[in-house]
Parts: structure tokens; C-alpha cells; sequence
């Protein structure tokens, strides 16, 4: 799994307060990856950060932003949580060159 | 952007039997194209892969085609156990780094 831990693994937030979820990897990959798991649309990509510093939208970023300050650590924020934001995330990270992406264990969500 | 289909959304087979997972994508350029096995709570991890070069490629009991006239690739599990119970996901890119899952597809495997 490429040493990728996810926190926290459980929540339980109310509707429009803040959250941040962090995604940390060990294996020095370039690229990391959130993503958002619903019943019949699988993996759906948020973001996506290619640097340090440099990230860029997914097919579903609206009420997400991202950070990536060092190599290892990848954080999701939503500003302002919705209920249409309850889901199961996944964070991957992937090496380049021809590598496979990893996913982490996922962390649960859930906005009331 | 690239968009993939997946079917069936649920398989049963009895142990022993094959299970075949079928995915269709959108854009021609797309030239690699994994198959994801996710296990009830984990996350998703790669079972095999293929490029668009390779036709066919066969892991053990596990084996994908690529059509790429016709745009679908197949996931082939032969000889299923138990353990191959679980979500699979198949994916398409074409930039390596940026990957379009299908919906995935629930195989239970009936002993």
C-alpha cells in the first residue's frame, strides 16, 4: 500500500462547519491524489496535486480546495460541509513514469 | 474528459465458475488501463494492468483484453474462489497520472 496513512479514518461533522482530512505517504511519490467514493459512481478524482505546491481540479472540486506544502502530506478542506459531501474518501499517490497508483484506507465522512 | 462504463454493476457466480467484467471508454487516446480490486473496508489496489499495445495479458487466474477498435476492455477471473469476493473497478487514462474509474462492478462468489 505504499505506506499511505489516512486521519482521521471516522467522522461525524454538522452541516457547515470546516474540515480538513490529511492524506501522509512514505514513499516520496510525486503525485497524490483525492478522490471521493459514492454507491453507483466509483472513484470520482477531486483533486490531484503534481508538486509541492502545485495542485489541480478534478471532475468533482466544487466545495473542496486542497494544500500540499511538503512531499508527504496532501490535506482536503471542505470550507463548509454539506450533506452532499457525506462520502468515503481515498487518497492514492503515484510515482510517474509508468508507476501504479496506491490508495490509502479511506476515511468516512459523514455530515448531519 | 474520458468516460467509462462498467457492466454488470453486481455479479454471483458459484465457486469455480469464470466472472467476466466488461468496460467501455470514450476517448481513443487512452492507452492504459487498470483493474482494481477493492476488499470490504480498504482501498482500492491493482490486480493486473494493460497497455495499448498488448492485446491480452494473463496473471495466474486473472487475465484482461483490450479491443481498441472497439473501445472495451474485459477483466477474465477463471477458476473463482471465495476470496474473489470484493468491488472491482476498472479504469482508463491517458496521461498515466490521471486515471477515470468506471462505477465498479459487486462479484460474490457463492461457495
Amino acid at each position: 500500500d505504499a505506506g499511505i496513512t489516512q486521519s482521521p479514518r471516522h467522522k461525524v461533522t454538522e452541516t457547515g462547519t470546516p474540515v480538513t482530512l490529511r492524506c501522509h505517504q512514505t514513499e516520496n511519490h510525486r503525485y497524490m491524489y483525492w478522490y471521493r467514493q459514492d454507491p453507483g459512481h466509483g472513484l470520482r478524482l477531486i483533486h490531484y496535486s503534481y508538486g509541492v505546491k502545485d495542485t489541480d481540479k478534478g471532475e468533482v472540486s466544487d466545495g473542496y480546495s486542497v494544500s500540499r506544502s511538503k512531499t508527504e502530506d496532501f490535506l482536503l478542506t471542505l470550507e463548509s460541509a454539506t450533506s452532499s459531501q457525506t462520502s468515503v474518501y481515498f487518497c492514492a499517490s503515484y510515482p510517474g513514469q509508468g508507476g501504479e497508483q496506491y490508495f490509502g484506507p479511506g476515511t468516512r465522512l459523514t455530515v448531519t | 474528459g474520458e468516460n467509462v462504463e462498467q457492466h454488470p454493476s453486481t455479479l454471483s457466480v458459484q465457486e469455480g465458475d469464470s466472472a467476466v467484467i466488461k468496460c467501455t471508454y470514450s476517448d481513443s487516446a487512452s492507452n492504459y488501463f487498470p483493474w482494481y480490486k477493492q476488499e470490504l473496508g480498504k482501498g482500492p489496489q491493482l490486480i493486473i494492468d494493460i497497455r495499448s499495445n498488448v492485446g491480452e495479458k494473463k496473471d495466474q487466474r486473472i487475465a484482461v483484453t483490450l479491443n481498441k477498435t472497439a473501445k472495451h476492455f474485459s477483466l477474465h477471473i477463471t477458476e473463482t474462489q471465495p476470496e474473489d469476493s470484493a468491488v472491482y473497478f476498472c479504469a482508463a487514462s491517458i496521461v498515466n497520472y490521471k486515471l477515470s474509474f468506471g462505477a465498479g462492478t459487486t462479484v460474490t462468489v457463492r461457495a
